[in-house]
């Protein structure tokens, strides 16, 4: 069956320190992935999405992910967070043959001064 | 429209009642997608629409929950006999094959 599993339910990190947001995923054939962001009390936007290429994608707000077959990851990057980016994170995933899109829990995140 | 377009935003209802939650998802969009968020939770599956197969309803908490899409285009999630545990977002996203989703902004249902 087709998972996905964000294992950190809440990170704190503080503002200007680096940030990783873990993305595994259970798939058998091709991934294709996405990050969403959800703000408090606003919709879900797209991050960033990975469908084949290069394996390390840019996205808005400074984001990257990179997709990792060998580990079944997909994790959030970013070098320097700023409060603004306090929110919650989803991650998803499809495949070539079943697009349905298969969601995270999502991880909420912190940021302090 | 140029989004997924959700109604009502905002829905307030006695426990025992049935509710309808509308979801109008972008034109020529082949897949649709309707999630439940409680407050301060995840996304919760609910039901998967895609083109004319036949739906993905695994997602359904209950018997109560039903959902239909008609002529491949609008969708209605029906609530009936609504409880207090109902009560969350209720969030519709469409799609085309291979492509991001797009999410609605949400149907905020409450259950007094």
């Amino acid at each position: 069956a087709q998972s996905v599993t964000q294992p950190d339910i809440h990170i704190t990190v503080s503002e200007g320190a680096s940030l990783e947001l873990r993305c595994n995923y259970s798939y058998g054939a091709t991934p294709y992935l996405f990050w969403y962001v959800q703000s408090p009390g606003q919709g879900l936007q797209l991050l960033l999405k990975y469908f084949s290429g290069d394996t390390l994608v840019q996205g808005i707000k400074g984001f990257e992910a990179e997709f990792k077959r060998s580990q079944s990851s997909f994790n959030l990057r970013k070098p320097s967070v700023h409060w603004s980016d306090a929110a919650e994170y989803f991650c998803a995933v499809g495949s070539f043959g079943n697009e349905k899109l298969t969601f995270g829990t999502g991880t909420r995140l912190t940021i302090i001064p | 429209g140029a989004g997924v377009s959700q109604s009502p935003s905002n829905k307030v209802t006695e426990k025992g009642k049935d509710v309808e939650l509308r979801c109008d998802p972008i034109s020529g969009h082949t897949a649709l997608y309707w999630y439940r968020q409680s407050l301060g939770q995840g996304l919760e599956f609910l039901i998967y629409f895609q083109g004319n197969s036949a739906p993905d309803k695994s997602g359904l908490p209950s018997d109560r929950f039903s959902a239909e899409r008609t002529g491949g285009s609008v969708s209605t999630l029906t609530i009936q006999r609504t409880q207090q545990e109902d009560s969350a977002v209720y969030l519709c996203a469409s799609s085309i094959d291979r492509g991001e989703a797009f999410f609605g902004q949400g149907t905020r249902l409450t259950v007094v």
